[in-house]
C-alpha cells in the first residue's frame, strides 16, 4: 500500500522561526511535490522535486525552500515564518501515474 | 485563465442522487487524469486515476475523459452522505518539461440524508 507521511500533523511556531516540514515516500517516486491549501483558493504549488536534489519553483516559492538529499524524503523550509504561511501543508509524489499525498500538516505561525 | 478549471460548488443532493462533477483544462499536452476525495482536516485520497478518454468504472463511481473537448467527469451514482466531502481534478503532462501536478480549486460535495 501506498505510503507519504507527513513528520507534523499540528504545528505552531512564532514569527520569525526558521520551520521544517518533512515529507517521507516508500514508493520509490521521482516526483515529489509540496502545496499549500488555502479556504478559496484551492491546491496551490510551492516547489517540485523530480529528482534527487533537483528542484524547481512551483506557482508560489516566495518564503520558502526546499531540500532534497534523498530519494525518499522532500523538506519544506520556511527560512523565516511570517503569519500569512498559516495554513495546510500537503506533501505528494508520483510517478508516471497518479500522485498520492500525506496527510498534511496544518501549521500555525502566531 | 487558469489550466484547470472546476466550479467550487458548494453541491448539496439528496442521498440517493447521481452526481456530476466536471472540469475543464487548457493544456493539450495533459495525459494523465485522476479525481481525489479529500474530507475534512485530511490530505487528498486518491479515487480514480485514467489515462485516455473514455470511461472508467469502479464500483459507485464513473471518471470520464474527454480530451477533445478538454473536459473531465466524476459520476456518482446512488450518493451516500459518506461521499460529502471536497472533489479535486487533477492531470498531469508527464511527456512535458517538467512532471507538475496540477489541481482544480475543488468542489465541495454535500449528500443530505
Amino acid at each position: 500500500d501506498v505510503k507519504v507521511t507527513q513528520s507534523s500533523r499540528y504545528l505552531v511556531k512564532r514569527t520569525g522561526e526558521k520551520v521544517f516540514l518533512e515529507c517521507v515516500q516508500d514508493m520509490d517516486h521521482e516526483n515529489m511535490f509540496w502545496y499549500r491549501q488555502d479556504p478559496g483558493l484551492g491546491l496551490r504549488l510551492i516547489y517540485f522535486s523530480y529528482d534527487v536534489k533537483m528542484k524547481e519553483k512551483g506557482d508560489i516559492p516566495e518564503g520558502y525552500s526546499v531540500s532534497r538529499e534523498k530519494k525518499e524524503r522532500f523538506s519544506l523550509i520556511l527560512e523565516s515564518a511570517s503569519t500569512n504561511q498559516t495554513s495546510m501543508y500537503l506533501c505528494a509524489s508520483s510517478s508516471g501515474g497518479a500522485g498520492h499525498f500525506g496527510d498534511g500538516t496544518r501549521l500555525s505561525i502566531l | 485563465q487558469k489550466e484547470v478549471e472546476q466550479d467550487p460548488g458548494p453541491l448539496s443532493v439528496p442521498e440517493g442522487a447521481i452526481v456530476s462533477l466536471n472540469c475543464t483544462y487548457s493544456n493539450s499536452a495533459f495525459q494523465y487524469f485522476m479525481w481525489y476525495r479529500q474530507y475534512s482536516r485530511k490530505g487528498p485520497e486518491l479515487l480514480m486515476y485514467t489515462y485516455s478518454s473514455g470511461n472508467k468504472e469502479d464500483g459507485r463511481f464513473t471518471a470520464q475523459v474527454d480530451k477533445s473537448s478538454k473536459y473531465i467527469s466524476l459520476f456518482i451514482r446512488d450518493s451516500q452522505p459518506s461521499d460529502s466531502a471536497t472533489y479535486l481534478c487533477a492531470m498531469i503532462d508527464y511527456g512535458g518539461a517538467t512532471n507538475k501536478l496540477i489541481f482544480g480549486t475543488g468542489t465541495l460535495l454535500a449528500v443530505q440524508p
